[in-house]
């Protein structure tokens, strides 16, 4: 089945600076999901990526799907203490499950 | 929509014992995935169901896990007997149409100890 791999799997951060990460498998992929969880909740979908090189943006964060989709990079601009959480990123391939990301956790520095 | 339903949110049991989580998922949402989040395995996925019919097990660990769906609103997961490496948060998900729009709705989470 389709692996998706997330590296390193924490990250320190001071409030203010840019944060990006990323989520490489060695196949491609039909598509990308990114999901968020806070410390003690449960995943919270952010966004799907569907096309080579499609990017989107959600006010400070910023995703993009490889030209080869066999890669994703979720970008945070400007960090800021409500941004502290894990995220996942997802994939399906040809046998339609949803495979998860080790996830990174991000911790924010007030 | 209330969301994704759960219960119970804890259970600590102890070793040997029968634990059935429950969850309601979405209305309309034919599709349902039960997952197990552990530090050291990160989430994975257990069973998931389409239309009440269970898809693909692959992920259950072994005999001692069972799933069921009796109908749309509905689902258990149990585990009989359990054994301290069960110890997880268990998550329920569910979706409409997997491939057509993809985002799944997470549950909150049973959060079990087998002592």
């Amino acid at each position: 089945g389709q692996q998706v791999m997330q590296i390193p799997q924490y990250q320190h951060v001071q409030e203010g600076e840019d944060f990006t990460t990323y989520c490489n498998s060695s196949t491609t992929l039909s598509n990308i999901q990114w999901y968020k969880q806070r410390p003690g909740g449960h995943p919270v979908f952010l966004i799907q990526l569907v096309k080579s090189g499609e990017v989107k943006k959600q006010k400070r964060l910023t995703f993009q799907f490889g030209e080869a989709k066999k890669n994703s990079s979720l970008h945070i601009t400007a960090t800021q203490t409500t941004d502290v959480g894990t995220y996942f990123c997802a994939a399906s391939g040809a046998n339609s499950k949803l495979t998860f990301g080790k996830g990174i956790t991000l911790s924010v520095r007030p | 929509d209330a969301g994704v339903i759960q219960s119970p949110r804890h259970e600590v049991t102890e070793m040997g014992q029968e634990v059935t989580l429950r969850c309601k998922p979405i209305s309309g949402h034919d599709y349902l995935f039960w997952y197990r989040q552990t530090m050291m395995r990160g989430l994975e996925l257990l069973i998931y169901f389409n239309n009440n019919v269970p898809i693909d097990d692959s992920g259950m660990p072994e005999d001692r896990f069972s799933a069921k769906m009796p109908n749309a609103s509905f689902s258990t997961l149990k585990i009989q007997p359990s054994e301290p490496r069960d110890s997880a948060v268990y998550f329920c998900a569910s979706t409409r149409g997997y491939r057509e729009k993809g985002e799944q709705f997470f549950g909150p989470g049973t959060r079990l100890t087998v002592l």
